[in-house]
C-alpha cells in the first residue's frame, strides 16, 4: 500500500519561492495520479491540480493555473508544489494524495491516501 | 464560493441519525460523475469515507451511508459517536473546469 510522505512546515516571506515535495513508498508510484490540495486557515478544501509522475502529464484547476507548478520526479518517487514568488494568501496547509481515475479513465475520481500536510506560512 | 454546496454545520446527540447534503448542478454531480465524502478530524488530513457514491473503503463502519439523486448527494450517519464529530467534505468532478471539486464542508457537532 502506498504512502505519501510531505516535507515540513515552512515559514516564508512574500515574494520568496518556495517547492514542497510529496515523497511514495512503493514501486509503483510513476504510475499513480498525484494531486494537491489546498486548505487555508480555518476553511475547505481546494483541489489545485494534478500529475501523473510516468509521464509528467499535469492538469490545473482553473483557478490555480499560473499560481502553481506541479512537477514530480519518478526516479524518486517525488511529487512537487512550487511557487516563484509567495503572497501572504498562499498560507495554508497543503496536501498531496493519491486520485484515481474512473472506471473508463475519463475523468478524476476519489482519492484515497493523503500524505500529512505541509503547512507554508507567508509572512513579512 | 465552492462548487458543490454544503450545510456549514449540522448538529445530533449520540445515537441519533444526521444527514449532509450536497448540492451541485449539470456540470458535476448532475453530470452523473460519482460524488466521494471525506471525514477531516480536527489536525488531521481527510481519510476516504465514501467512495463512488455508495461505497465503503475497508474499515469505514457501516453507520456511515451515502446517496446520489439528480443534482446532489447525501451523506447519512446513524448511531452517532463522540469520535464522529468532524468536517466532512463531498467531492466530485466539473466537467466545465475539467477539475475535481469540493463542497465547502459540514462540521458536524455531537451534542
Amino acid at each position: 500500500e502506498v504512502q505519501l510522505v510531505q516535507s515540513g512546515a515552512e515559514v516564508k516571506k512574500p515574494g520568496e519561492s518556495l517547492k514542497i515535495f510529496c515523497k511514495g513508498s512503493g514501486d509503483n508510484f510513476a504510475n499513480l495520479w498525484i494531486a494537491w490540495v489546498r486548505q487555508m486557515p480555518g476553511r475547505g478544501l481546494e483541489w489545485l491540480g494534478i500529475i501523473y509522475p510516468a509521464d509528467s502529464d499535469t492538469r490545473y484547476s482553473p483557478s490555480f493555473q499560473g499560481q502553481v507548478t506541479i512537477s514530480a520526479d519518478k526516479s524518486i518517487n517525488t511529487a512537487y508544489l512550487q511557487w516563484s514568488s509567495l503572497k501572504a494568501s498562499d498560507t495554508a496547509i497543503y496536501y498531496c494524495a493519491r486520485q484515481s481515475l474512473s472506471m473508463f479513465g475519463d475523468y478524476y475520481y476519489a482519492m484515497d491516501v493523503w500524505g500529512q500536510g505541509t503547512t507554508v506560512t507567508v509572512s513579512s | 464560493h465552492s462548487v458543490l454546496t454544503q450545510p456549514p454545520s449540522v448538529s445530533g446527540a449520540p445515537g441519533q441519525r444526521v444527514t449532509i447534503s450536497c448540492t451541485g448542478n449539470s456540470s458535476n454531480i448532475g453530470a452523473t460523475y460519482d460524488v466521494h465524502w471525506y471525514q477531516q478530524l480536527p489536525g488531521t488530513a481527510p481519510k476516504l469515507l465514501i467512495y463512488g457514491n455508495i461505497n465503503r473503503p475497508s474499515g469505514v463502519p457501516d453507520r456511515f451511508s451515502a446517496s446520489k439523486s439528480g443534482t446532489s448527494a447525501s451523506l447519512a450517519i446513524t448511531g452517532l459517536q463522540a469520535e464522529d464529530e468532524a468536517d466532512y467534505y463531498c467531492q466530485s468532478y466539473d466537467s466545465s473546469l475539467s477539475a475535481s471539486v469540493f463542497g465547502g464542508g459540514t462540521k458536524l457537532t455531537v451534542l
